[in-house]
């Protein structure tokens, strides 16, 4: 149980575009939704918190018009990166914590690999 | 500001034998501890939490947590060539239901 899903994983996008990432939690409703970013051999770095039918919680130093977060059901949240440039490329995870376990119990999506040109 | 701390590592262990991971955290109002596995290249994978102080095990796994002294162990008992990745250590924040990671011990399990 407690999976989590994320699409696409993979995505390779040319500088100045958007993309969209997807995190599903399959069985279990997910009232807090994570998202964070890691680079090579780099910690996992948390961007923001978002709770279904809120605005996101962002970290000091991550722009919220940049990686706009929208949470809108139990099951669903996604982040877009705006304007993406080679610097944004990374490993994205996302993780969904609910009524999965204790309510702080995180589960993480596969994560998505960005690759701006 | 709170911290988890663990050592980075390299953490070379014998296959079969017990590989020992340590962690220390800041926040004395912490109530949630988990450790999270990650293989190069993936995502964090949920490996136990723990919430009391004492021991918890789980297969070849127990962690352990001591709230007094505001540390919490992994051991992996009959170390397998598998267990080689990352293990991070994680502590909820206290008041919501944020963790806090550390920054990842690298185990390897050698054959």
């Amino acid at each position: 149980g407690a999976v989590v899903s994320q699409h696409p994983s993979r995505v390779i996008c040319k500088s100045g575009t958007s993309v969209k990432i997807e995190c599903r939690s399959l069985d279990f409703q997910a009232t807090t939704m994570f998202w964070y970013r890691q680079f090579p051999k780099q910690s996992l770095m948390l961007m923001a918190t978002s709770n279904e039918g809120s605005k996101a919680t962002y970290e000091q130093g991550v722009e919220k018009d940049k990686f706009l977060i929208n949470h809108a059901s139990l099951t669903l949240s996604t982040l877009t990166v705006t304007s993406a440039h080679p610097e944004d490329s990374s490993f994205y995870i996302c993780s969904a914590a609910g009524d999965r376990g204790s309510t702080d119990t995180q589960y993480f999506g596969p994560g998505t690999r960005l690759t701006v040109l | 500001q709170k911290e988890v701390e663990q050592n980075s590592g390299p953490l070379s262990v014998p296959e079969g034998a017990i590989a020992s991971l340590n962690c220390t955290y800041s926040d004395r109002g912490s109530q949630s501890f988990f450790w999270y596995r990650q293989y190069s290249g993936k995502s964090p994978e949920l490996i136990m939490s723990i919430y009391s102080n004492g021991d918890k095990e789980d297969g070849r796994f127990t962690a352990q947590l001591n709230k007094a002294s505001q540390y919490v162990s992994l051991l992996i008992r009959d170390s397998q060539p598998s267990d080689s990745a990352t293990y991070l250590c994680a502590v909820n924040e206290g008041r919501d239901d944020k963790i806090i990671f550390g920054k990842g011990t690298r185990l390897h399990i050698l054959p």
